[in-house]
This record gives C-alpha cells, structure tokens and sequence, in this order.
C-alpha cells in the first residue's frame, strides 16, 4: 500500500507565481521527509528535506512545511521559474531505517512564462 | 566529483533470463540504495547496502537481489525475470546518515520481452 501520497499528478503554475505541491503520509513511524525533482532521463535530484522535530524548512525559493497531527507535508516555491518545470517526488523514511525511502508517485509541475 | 554512475544504461531481456545492474557510488560514499520505477508504481525502496551489508530491505521477491563491494560499488541482480519487472533501476549513494544528501544515478532502464 502507498504510505506516501501525492494526490495531484500535474500542477500547472504562472511563473512568478507561488507552487504548492503537496504530500499526505499514512505512516506515524515516518520522522524523516525530502523532496526530489525529477527531469526525464535523469535521476531524482536532492531539493529539500525536514525532520519532524521541525515544521518549516526553507532553502533559497523552496520551503517545506510539516503538519505532524494532519500527517501532511507541502513545498512552497516562490517564485516559480519555467526552469522549475519537473516532477516533484515527496519520501519519507522511518525512524531507524538508514536510507529506505518511501517515495510518492509525483506531481509533474508546469512553470508557463 | 564524479556523479553516481549505472551501466548499463538500457538492457533488453527476455522472460526466464536474470540480469546483473551495476552501481559506482561517489567517491567516499558508502551507502547504495537501489529504488525501481514504474508508472503504475512509481519509486520503491529495493535494498540498501552499508559497507558491504544490507542494511534495509523493501517488500520485493527473494528474485531481487544485490551485493556492495570493499570499494563501495553495487550490483544488483534479477532471476527468472517476468515481464512487470520492466522499470527503471536507480542507484543512489550517501555517505550513509540519514542527514546527509542521497544522490541518485541516471537509471538503467531494462525491459523484459
């Protein structure tokens, strides 16, 4: 069973404007959670991680946010940027799990000018 | 610093074969985890290797195996390959805490006939 839920498989966004992409997870074991960005015929690249002693984690245009009671995580990206235009994969990792990440199935994000 | 390379890059098969994937981590990582991808499933979490041990492992069939060598780099193997096994095979590697940065290599992308 999906225990990390992306519910919104394509997300089309003005640039310049705010993305929102979000995440749900099932697990409470969860503790660990990142963001990735995917273009096509390249592996998953490293954006931005939280851990769940914190709720917000920001990094130059991107912010996460962590809702622990609602089990829900979100990216921010402000602004937008055409060159932002790629799939967006949340994971989380269980305590004590080393690096077994559990990924969603993505959000493919639009940037249009 | 040279990125995390996968050879090969595309591999065709045919039901009953087995096939060996190969993964060379960056340089001083010791972590490898491997993640298949397909589109009805996305990511999952296959196993990780930690200085020569698997450190976690995902739900799949004992058909899905691998190794880490003294050098850090990984191979993983499928037996008796069936035709859902058709995906894309991704290597990441990290220094091996779950702080630090997990990058991933472009995939092999192997299809089963």
């Amino acid at each position: 069973d999906q225990q990390v839920k992306q519910n919104s498989p394509s997300l089309s966004v003005q640039e310049g404007r705010i993305s929102i992409l979000n995440c749900d997870y099932t697990n409470s074991m969860f503790d660990y959670f990142l963001w990735y960005k995917k273009y096509p015929a390249e592996g998953p690249t490293f954006l931005i991680s939280i851990s769940s002693i914190k709720d917000k984690n920001e990094d130059g245009r991107f912010t996460v946010f962590l809702n622990k009671s609602a089990k829900h995580l979100s990216l921010h990206i402000v602004p937008s940027q055409p060159g932002d235009s790629a799939v967006y994969f949340c994971a989380a990792s269980p305590r004590n799990s080393g690096y077994a990440l559990n990924f969603g199935k993505g959000t493919s994000l639009l940037v249009t000018p | 610093k040279a990125g995390v390379t996968q050879t090969p890059r595309y591999l065709i098969k045919t039901r009953g074969q087995q096939v060996t994937l190969s993964c060379s981590p960056i340089s001083g990582h010791r972590s490898v985890s491997w993640y298949q991808q397909t589109p009805g499933q996305g990511l999952q979490f296959l196993f990780e290797y930690f200085s020569e041990t698997q450190r976690n492992k995902g739900n799949f069939p004992g058909r899905f195996s691998g190794r880490q060598f003294s050098n850090s780099r990984s191979e993983m193997n499928v037996s008796t390959l069936e035709l859902g096994d058709s995906a894309l095979y991704l290597c990441a590697s990290s220094l091996g805490s779950r702080g630090n940065e997990q990058f991933f290599g472009p995939g092999t992308r192997l299809t089963v006939l």
